[in-house]
């Protein structure tokens, strides 16, 4: 199918503990692998993406690890902090289009 | 950093009137598309659009939808009968390459908040 499969649908961890959110995709043939931050009331805003000829990416707090013969990836937040809470959404291409996974509100507890 | 602009930000119309949502997407990206977000729900794609022809649709873009690049830099979707179902968040982005192959990540824009009643 077309569907993106993101794990968990909400997550709440204190100040300073990791996240971690899974996304599977179906199309073997996917190379491209965005990871969007949307606040409320706000639009989709990209905070990290990973091709698929490299394993793990890391930009600051946040890492993203592909596993292409499983067929998922993963994005990990380290050290949280309360403005990280929002809610994040995996993306996978197929065709001429993205599918977005159904989101994981992120949830900071200070 | 250029953006993508959408008007109107909000707009309220009654059911089985026609709506246009503009969008200017940034200026050196070929592919355009419209998704959209029911509240809480995520973000569903509409439709993909290069060279002047619709890419792809969803099965929710039907004879009710339509979308136009009517000059040089606007992007628009026109819903034709509007119906209470309607009432989400469309969302316009674009990107500069064809990702299935590159690669390339959407931008979107800030969404115009449609209530159909």
């Amino acid at each position: 199918g077309e569907n993106v499969e993101q794990h968990p649908s909400t997550l709440s961890v204190q100040e300073g503990d990791s996240a971690v959110i899974k996304c599977t995709y179906s199309d073997s043939a996917s190379n491209y692998f965005p990871w969007y931050k949307q606040e409320l009331g706000k639009r989709p805003q990209l905070i990290i993406d990973i091709r698929s000829n490299v394993g793990e990416k890391k930009d600051q707090r946040i890492a993203v690890t592909l596993n292409k013969t499983a067929k998922h990836f993963s994005l990990h937040i380290t050290e949280t902090q309360p403005e990280d809470s929002a809610v994040y959404f995996c993306a996978a291409p197929r065709a001429y289009k993205y599918i977005f996974g159904t989101g994981t509100r992120l949830k900071v507890l200070a | 950093e250029p953006e993508v602009t959408q008007t109107p930000s909000h707009q309220v119309t009654q059911m089985g009137q026609e709506v246009i949502l503009r969008c200017v997407p940034i200026s050196n990206h070929l592919y355009f598309y419209w998704y959209r977000q029911i509240l809480g729900q995520k973000v569903e794609f509409l439709v993909s659009f290069y060279n002047n022809e619709i890419s792809e649709k969803s099965e929710i873009f039907d004879d009710q939808f339509s979308v136009e690049r009517p000059d040089g830099s606007n992007f628009t979707l026109k819903i034709r009968s509007t119906k209470l179902e309607d009432s989400a968040m469309y969302f316009c982005a674009s990107s500069d390459s064809r990702q299935y192959w590159v690669g390339s990540p959407l931008h979107f824009g800030n969404g115009t908040r449609l209530t159909v009643t």
